[in-house]
């Protein structure tokens, strides 16, 4: 079993639609990654948090530590959303981040 | 140019060869790493280097010969790899090697090892 566990791991949408995707961890954190990867291959930084919530345009993320839970909202998804969408955190012990295995987002107009 | 930088996008290679992946960072950043990415399987870091000089080796096969000149180039050199290593690899780099630190990806060497 996967420390940072991703779900779903595949997700369709319509465009407009309200995107929710979910991450869980079992280890003690020092924050949490979203990261963005396109198909082209590259990824991208969305979010770090340790607490609470961070927006950005149309991205929310939330992270409750006391439940090892994070979730990242797409709100008013488009067809450029399409990606997949990682999580990763950073191990308290290590100072190592630790990626989940990431959720195929597809938006369809 | 800006940003993280690979070279070649795509490799197709023997089991044979021997190749290198190239990574350039235009940043001003200390600390470069390679990634594998896997299908299916989450991103595994396979070296870090910090000022020119390697960190961590995450018991990677000896087949992978990493190489830092300097804080603006990383490579990877590949020789008598196996199926099992294609993969997606990916260079990052970050100011410096703290977990907290953000890192910025190049857009990964697709490898196909036949």
């Amino acid at each position: 079993k996967n420390e940072v566990e991703q779900s779903p791991q595949n997700l369709t949408a319509q465009e407009g639609e309200f995107i929710t995707i979910n991450c869980s961890y079992s280890v003690g954190i020092s924050a949490l990654h979203w990261l963005q990867q396109h198909p082209g291959g590259g990824i991208v930084s969305l979010f770090m948090l340790s607490s609470g919530k961070k927006k950005h345009g149309r991205l929310i993320a939330t992270i409750n530590i006391q439940e090892k839970h994070s979730s990242l909202h797409i709100t008013a998804s488009h067809p450029r959303d399409s990606a997949v969408y990682i999580c990763a955190v950073i191990s308290y012990n290590t100072d190592k981040l630790i990626f989940g295995t990431g959720t195929r987002l597809q938006v369809f107009p | 140019e800006t940003g993280v930088t690979q070279t070649p996008r795509h490799l197709v290679m023997g089991m044979t060869n021997k190749k290198s992946l190239k990574c350039e960072q235009h940043l001003g950043h200390n600390a470069m790493y390679w990634y594998k990415q896997s299908a299916k399987k989450p991103l595994e870091l396979m070296f870090v280097y910090n000022f020119k000089e390697q960190t961590e080796n995450n018991s990677v096969p000896s087949r992978f010969s990493p190489e830092c000149p300097n804080s603006s180039h990383l490579f990877l050199h590949l020789h008598t790899l196996q199926p099992e290593d294609s993969a997606l690899y990916l260079c990052a780099s970050s100011q410096d090697p703290r977990g907290e630190t953000e890192q910025f990806f190049g857009p990964g060497t697709r490898l196909t090892v036949l």
